[in-house]
């Protein structure tokens, strides 16, 4: 099935460092999602975008819907032992089209 | 705690039987959607009910069928199964008919032997 691209892939980071991820695709979102999965849970909607160019913070967690709709971004400040877990993004075309997650990002960080 | 209540937590079970998994979603949700996530697969979508119907239909086998009751709890039947079903399936609720805000149950980690 179709996928959006994340990158990192995964990282490893201090604790205390910012953290940036992204998500990219050749087409076009009206909406992008950003959410966290622990081990063995299930994803947690973390922060939700609805316009191109809208940036929007959930306490250290600050989200970006890329200008051109085609790309998302995710930045986490000061982090801690408790962001440790894996981060998706997902694109809704528009409407009642279906939502595409992407391949996420699996954080690690290091005490 | 996301309020969509799945069960089983897991399930084991052998090539070629048959499973149902069941969704409840949260209060006053109408939609309840189905995911498949596997390591080499990612997450995957693979159908939406919204009150009782069939919504949308994502990357679902035609060994996999699933339904929405009037209380609004969904099952997902898998039949015919193979070591490549072996998965976490989630189930996820939301308000309206569209995507956004979807809200995730604890999952159902499916082991086929």
């Amino acid at each position: 099935g179709q996928q959006l691209n994340q990158s990192p892939q995964s990282m490893f980071i201090q604790e205390g460092e910012d953290v940036s991820m992204n998500c990219t695709s050749s087409s076009i979102f009206n909406t992008w999602l950003w959410y966290k999965q622990d081990p063995g849970e299930g994803p947690v909607l973390l922060i939700a975008l609805y316009k191109a160019g809208e940036l929007t913070s959930n306490g250290r967690l600050t989200a970006q819907f890329g200008i051109t709709r085609k790309d998302s971004f995710l930045n986490i400040s000061a982090s801690i032992p408790s962001d440790v877990g894996i981060y998706f993004c997902a694109g809704i075309p528009g409407g009642y089209q279906k939502v595409t997650f992407g391949t996420g990002t699996k954080l690690q960080v290091i005490p | 705690d996301s309020g969509v209540t799945q069960t089983p937590k897991h399930l084991i079970t052998a090539t070629g039987q048959r499973v149902t998994l069941r969704c409840s979603p949260r209060s006053g949700d109408l939609s309840v959607y189905w995911y498949q996530q596997s390591l080499d697969q990612g997450l995957q979508f693979l159908i939406q009910y919204y009150n009782g119907e069939e919504r949308a239909k994502g990357n679902i086998l035609e060994r996999f069928s699933a339904q929405q009751f009037p209380d609004l709890h969904s099952e997902l039947n898998l039949s015919s199964l193979e070591l490549g079903d072996s998965a976490l399936y989630f189930c996820a609720s939301s308000e309206g008919s569209n995507y956004n805000e979807q809200f995730f149950g604890p999952g159902t980690r499916l082991t086929v032997l």
